[in-house]
């Protein structure tokens, strides 16, 4: 299976301040994706970032991808509240397996 | 575009009742995912599907089943339900290397 594990599991930090998640996976990926999800809704898409990419941004968002560690980080910059919900990775081989699993997640908070 | 569809929205069963929950997207995606969340939890894969036709088991499939007899349809069963099984379903779909789009989720009690 490709599951993806973040830490920490719970994060709470002031508006304006950054915040950085992290994912570990155990396996060869082809990508690996941040979804979020706000309390009680579907899990969005947040970003994809492919295996020989080091590093990718969209907008305050900042992902690093270190395939010899098997490690990924979130960035968040200048944290709103409105940016409060959980963040999940997931991992994805295409060669091995179709199913696409995830972690227990990071819980955000951003306090006004 | 509706995207991905799930329903019912809310439904509350007795022990040992049965239901079937309904995924539909609109997005002729190929790939097709059932996943339960628990309070706090991750996500856990129950069953997904590769394509019309076909089904996988993934996590925890025990006390589920599926069927994909429509592209754009896929179906979990609950045969008889257990009080364990309390818990928010969330369908899933993507094609390709594309992300996953979610539904917003069926949130089932078993009493």
């Amino acid at each position: 299976s490709q599951q993806g594990e973040e830490d920490p599991q719970a994060l709470s930090i002031q508006e304006g301040e950054n915040a950085t998640m992290n994912c570990s996976y155990k396996t060869s990926i082809n990508n690996l994706q941040w979804y979020r999800q706000n309390s009680g809704r579907g899990l969005v898409h947040l970003i994809l970032i492919r295996s020989n990419e080091r590093e990718k941004h969209s907008g305050r968002l900042r992902v690093t991808l270190d395939t010899s560690k098997k490690s990924s980080s979130l960035l968040i910059t200048a944290s709103r509240a409105a940016d409060t919900a959980s963040y999940f990775c997931a991992t994805v081989d295409y060669n091995n397996n179709n199913d696409m699993r995830f972690g227990a997640g990071t819980r955000l908070t951003v306090k006004p | 575009n509706a995207g991905v569809t799930q329903t019912p929205k809310f439904r509350v069963l007795k022990t040992g009742q049965s239901m079937t929950l309904l995924c539909a997207q609109d997005m002729n995606h190929e790939y097709m995912y059932w996943y339960r969340q628990d309070p706090g939890m991750g996500l856990r894969l129950i069953h997904y599907s590769v394509g019309e036709g076909t089904t996988a088991k993934g996590e925890v499939p025990d006390g589920y089943n599926v069927s994909r007899l429509k592209k754009q349809n896929f179906l979990l069963g609950l045969e008889s339900a257990a009080p364990s099984q309390t818990s928010v379903y969330f369908c899933a779909s993507r094609s390709g290397v594309s992300p996953l789009h979610f539904g917003n989720g069926t949130r089932l009690t078993v009493t």
